[in-house]
């Protein structure tokens, strides 16, 4: 079985600042790991994925994420936030292609002028 | 580039009436899944079909069934609705593996949902 935790329901931060949400998972095999963000009253975009390739993963929107396995995380990353990117932001974790996605608890990112 | 289509994109329904939400895949993606994400709450499986068999169950109450259709298209069917059955559904959808790299097998791609009001 495997599960996810994003650690921070909501997350503040300044225009121009540095964005980081941190997502724990836990998977019985080797994972693979997906960062998704909402906005408000839409479907779920793929930010990014991890699938066993180099452990540092960049994506859209100027948005990066690590893979550590020592320490079980994939946390999401942005250099300098923007007010688009507030939104509602999903960690999600896989076993298998063709497998189902199991989500976090998601973190909803306000971003303030 | 084409997308996961859904419909309805809004529903409203009395309790212990019955809905039928579709989703239409990708072209060439013969994997659907189901989620379903309740107020305020991250997104949960439901059900998951490949080459039209289940392929996967989750918390998908009795009262639900689905099906995946020749076509690859899918229909998820609830009846004896409840006030907790509101929710966004969700439809997704991932490549057959011999038509993109073997990243994509793990990527799904997700419809706008539908929103499932129960009264």
């Amino acid at each position: 079985a495997q599960s996810v935790t994003q650690l921070g329901s909501h997350v503040s931060v300044s225009e121009g600042a540095l964005v980081l949400l941190r997502c724990n998972y836990s998977s019985s095999v080797p994972p693979y790991l997906f960062w998704y963000v909402q906005y408000p009253n839409q479907g779920l975009q793929l930010l990014l994925k991890y699938t066993s390739a180099a452990t540092l993963v960049k994506g859209i929107n100027g948005f990066e994420a690590e893979f550590k396995k020592s320490e079980t995380s994939f946390h999401l990353t942005k250099p300098s936030a923007h007010m688009s990117d507030a939104a509602e932001y999903f960690c999600a974790v896989s076993v298998a292609a063709g497998n189902k996605l199991t989500f976090g608890g998601g973190t909803r990112v306000l971003v303030k002028p | 580039a084409a997308g996961v289509i859904q419909s309805p994109r809004h529903l409203i329904k009395e309790k212990r009436e019955t809905a039928t939400l579709k989703c239409y895949p990708i072209p060439r993606h013969d994997t659907v899944y189901w989620y379903q994400q309740g107020p305020g709450q991250d997104p949960q499986f439901l059900i998951s079909f490949y080459e039209k068999m289940q392929s996967d169950k989750g918390s998908i109450p009795d009262r639900f069934s689905a099906q995946q259709f020749s076509d690859y298209h899918s229909e998820l069917n609830m009846s004896s609705l409840e006030l907790g059955d509101s929710a966004l559904y969700f439809c997704a959808s991932s490549p057959i593996p011999q038509t993109q790299g073997p990243s994509s097998l793990y990527e799904q791609f997700f419809g706008p949902g539908t929103r499932l009001t129960v009264l």
